[in-house]
């Protein structure tokens, strides 16, 4: 059974910084891996899609990677903003195409 | 495109009573899903459709049923609500061939 963990659970940065967030998953076996945002109380948004062929994708200030072989994937995020405070939730879709999510890093930057 | 929408977006229900939630996707997409996200718990697949007029079950299916006549609609059935149900359902659909997910915005319930 495909398990999913975000570390860590909660992180607090200074604004500016640049920071790295933490996904592992216990099954090599997947088509791909996702990374969405949530902000409270609203739905997912997707950031970043990574096929498994794939080592990394990029948009903006944002940066995935993954290393199926060791069942990793990291959200780089550079020149942290405030508004870029939000809960950020890994998924990988494995069998019928179906997602698997962490239980995501809830994210805060202080101003 | 209005992408997928989710009906209604906030509902509270007594124990015992039934309620559909609606979620209806533009994208004539043919894989949707519908998840619940509880604290702690994260998001869990209750139920899927691989197309029209198929449905299959997930990871915490007891409780709910699904129908997906339409290609479009993926609905969502709760014949006897109980506490444990109370949580945020969200439904999903997938694009092919990249398998990209498109959420929609969830619907509150809360089973009193």
């Amino acid at each position: 059974k495909q398990e999913v963990t975000q570390i860590p659970a909660a992180l607090s940065v200074p604004e500016g910084e640049n920071l790295v967030l933490n996904c592992s998953f216990t099954d090599s076996a997947i088509y791909n891996l996702q990374w969405f945002r949530q902000d409270p109380g609203k739905g997912l948004t997707s950031l970043l899609l990574i096929q498994s062929s794939q080592r990394e994708q990029t948009s903006g200030r944002l940066n995935a990677s993954l290393d199926k072989s060791s069942g990793r994937s990291t959200l780089y995020i550079a020149a942290s903003q405030p508004g870029d405070s939000a809960t950020y939730l890994c998924a990988v879709v494995s069998g019928a195409q179906k997602l698997v999510f962490g239980q995501g890093t809830r994210l805060t930057i202080n101003p | 495109n209005a992408g997928v929408t989710q009906t209604p977006k906030f509902r509270v229900l007594k124990t015992g009573q039934s309620m559909t939630l609606l979620c209806a996707q533009d994208m004539n997409h043919e894989y949707m899903y519908w998840y619940r996200q509880d604290p702690g718990m994260g998001l869990r697949l209750i139920h899927y459709s691989v197309g029209e007029g198929t449905t299959a079950k997930g990871e915490v299916p007891d409780g709910y049923n699904v129908s997906r006549l339409k290609k479009q609609n993926f609905l969502l059935g709760l014949e006897s609500a109980a506490p444990s149900q109370t949580s945020v359902y969200f439904c999903a659909s997938i694009k092919v061939p990249n398998n990209e997910q498109f959420f929609g915005p969830g619907t509150r319930l809360t089973v009193l």
